[in-house]
């Protein structure tokens, strides 16, 4: 069982609409998360970080996290065409610097 | 310009042949990591290293090896490539650690896309 859990989707999405992406973890220790987006055939790019419970907005971003029922959250608000991507989350299971990702959620935005 | 770069970029090669792919950044990171990304499972750490001379193993480190003895290089060796092990793997880095709490960005390679016949 992988320690961070995500719907491989794709997840559609009309153009204007708000996108929600859910990201689930296992390990209770996991401090910090990031939101990475990741366009066909092209390397991963930081979109989000977050590491206190409740949200954090950037732009038509929203992260959210809550450590009690352990899942992270990524709104995107009016999605557009240029959305259309592969969303990864992933978490710090410790104190150093591991990193794991979920699989990701393909989205698509359709106009 | 601010990059990370790994060579090559394509490696088509033969079980048990020994092999290193480079990764240099050129922005003073301190952090640097290398994944392999297979369909379905996402990007999995192979190793990170905090620093110059300290590495340690992420979550599949078996069968590759690293080295960390500058802090702008980090190259991942496969010893002795099996076709499991093909892949597309990138190379990070970023200024700080991730559990440092400022959240850096990890700056990706390119990646390099790696058959093992």
């Amino acid at each position: 069982q992988k320690e961070v859990e995500q719907n491989s989707g794709p997840l559609s999405v009309p153009e204007g609409a708000i996108a929600s992406l859910n990201c689930t973890y296992s390990d209770r220790g996991s401090q910090s998360f990031f939101w990475y987006r990741q366009y066909s055939g092209k390397s991963p790019e930081l979109i989000m970080f977050i590491y206190s419970n409740g949200d954090k907005e950037d732009g038509r971003f929203t992260a959210q996290l809550n450590k009690a029922s352990q899942y992270v959250s990524l709104l995107i608000r009016d999605s557009q065409p240029s959305d259309s991507a592969t969303y990864l989350c992933a978490g710090l299971p410790d104190s150093w610097g591991k990193l794991q990702f979920g699989a990701g959620t393909q989205v698509v935005v359709t106009p | 310009e601010a990059q990370v770069t790994q060579n090559p970029r394509y490696l088509i090669t033969v079980t048990g042949k020994k092999l290193t792919v480079t990764c240099s950044q050129n922005m003073n990171h301190e952090y640097m990591s290398w994944y392999r990304q297979d369909p379905g499972l996402g990007l999995r750490q192979i190793y990170y290293s905090m620093n110059v001379e300290v590495t340690d193993k992420g979550d599949v480190p078996e069968g590759y090896k690293v080295s960390r003895k500058e802090k702008r290089n980090f190259p991942l060796i496969l010893e002795s490539p099996s076709p499991n092990q093909t892949s597309l793997y990138f190379c990070a880095s970023s200024s700080s650690t991730p559990t440092s709490g400022r959240g850096d960005t990890q700056y990706f390679g390119p990646g390099t896309r790696l058959t093992v016949l």
